[in-house]
This record gives structure tokens, sequence and C-alpha cells, in this order.
């Protein structure tokens, strides 16, 4: 089946630096692509959807100068948490959707755990 | 705006129960409705996915109905086994931005 990876699974940093995130989908070409955020014991929060060579639309409450996002290429996305604080130490999920299959044809990766000390 | 609930927040069984997995949603406009499930730390495993016109899914011991005009879906997990003990989650997506929105999760713990 479609494997999404993400880079890396864990990250420690301290307050103030920048974190990036990478999505790649490994097998599968992602025309559009989604991140998440789930707080402990809370559910996934759709961040923003980023298609290829466009901008990200984001969701509502969610800073887009503070989150960036791009979508360069058919199979890689990366979030970048720019002046990260302790408040954003979540869990971030990326997804994508592959551009040959249905709507519904749409692959989670593993997360990447960020604390921000 | 779409909101999902799922009850219970969590449940505790001993191995070989059958058990339910409830979840609700307020708009009953939705493209389909799937099931995940999320082990601790990590990502997502899609279980079940229900299309609208349809009115259930099974595979294995697991059966997933959606009962669309009632904002409803429940998840059946048969012969429950320790293995089956994560956080499961519904989402339904929606007809028009075709975005995936997901409930509060249900933690099941199924013991020896």
């Amino acid at each position: 089946g479609a494997v999404v990876s993400q880079h890396p699974s864990w990250v420690i940093c301290k307050s103030g630096t920048s974190v990036k995130i990478e999505c790649r989908s490994l097998d599968f070409q992602a025309t559009t692509m989604f991140w998440y955020r789930q707080f402990p014991k809370q559910s996934l929060m759709l961040m923003a959807t980023s298609n290829e060579g466009s901008k990200a639309t984001y969701e509502q409450g969610v800073e887009k100068d503070k989150f960036l996002i791009n979508h360069a290429s058919l199979t890689l996305s990366t979030l970048t948490v720019t002046s990260a604080h302790p408040e954003d130490s979540s869990f971030y999920i990326c997804s994508a959707r592959d551009g040959g299959g249905g709507v519904e044809t749409q692959y989670f990766g593993p997360g990447t755990r960020l604390l921000v000390l | 705006k779409q909101e999902v609930t799922q009850i219970p927040a969590a449940l505790s069984v001993p191995e070989g129960e059958n058990l339910v997995l409830n979840c609700s949603f307020t708009d009953s406009a939705i493209y389909n409705l799937q099931w995940f499930r999320q082990d601790p730390g990590k990502g997502l495993t899609s279980l079940l996915l229900i299309q609208s016109s349809q009115r259930e899914q099974t595979s294995g011991r697991l059966n997933a109905s959606l009962d669309k005009s009632s904002g409803r879906s429940t998840l059946y997990i048969a012969a429950s086994q320790p293995g089956d003990s994560a956080t499961y989650l519904c989402a339904v997506r929606d007809t028009g931005f075709q975005k995936l929105v997901f409930g509060t999760g249900t933690r099941l713990l199924v013991s020896p």
C-alpha cells in the first residue's frame, strides 16, 4: 500500500528556534497534502491544506506566518514552525492524497512529536 | 460547522467481549465516514470506509454501520483481543471541501 513518511519522528528544541518537518509520499504522487496537529488525549485538528505548486490554505485560527508550509513537489511537503514556543509542543501528522486515486485515497504519516523547551 | 463526537471516551473490557463504539456528527451532508485506529505515539491506520450511500462495511472482526439521516455511526468489534487496544477515531468527509473532520476518539483497553 501507499506509504507516507515523516522526518524527524521527534524533535526537541529551545524556545525561539525554528523547526522543519518533512512529509514525503514514497510511492505515489501527492497532489494534495494536509497537516494536522494533535494535543495529548485530543483528536486531530486540520491546520492547513496544500496543493503542489500553490499556496497553502490555512484553517481558521492557524497563523500562516508561524506555520510555513511548502509543497514544492508532488512527493514532498514541509512544515516549518517558526520561533517555536512551548505551546507549540504537539504531535504533528501529515497526510497525502493520491492524485491517481479517488478523493478518499488519503494516507497518513507516522507523525512527528515536537517538544519545545 | 461539522462536529464529530465519540462515546465513550474510554473503554476497558476483558478479552473476548464484543463491543460497540459510537460516533455522531452534526451535519448529515457527508461524502463518507471513515474509522481509524491510532496506537500511542503513532499515526493513523484506516480500518473501514463507508460511502454516504452505504449502510455498513465489514472487515474481519470489525463491522461499521452508518445512519446518515440521524448522524450516527457505530463500530462493532467482535471477540476483542489485547491487540485491539488503541484509540479509535471516526472521521467524516464533507461534500464541499472534501476535508476530514475527526472525532474526539475512544481509548480502548482490552485486558487478557
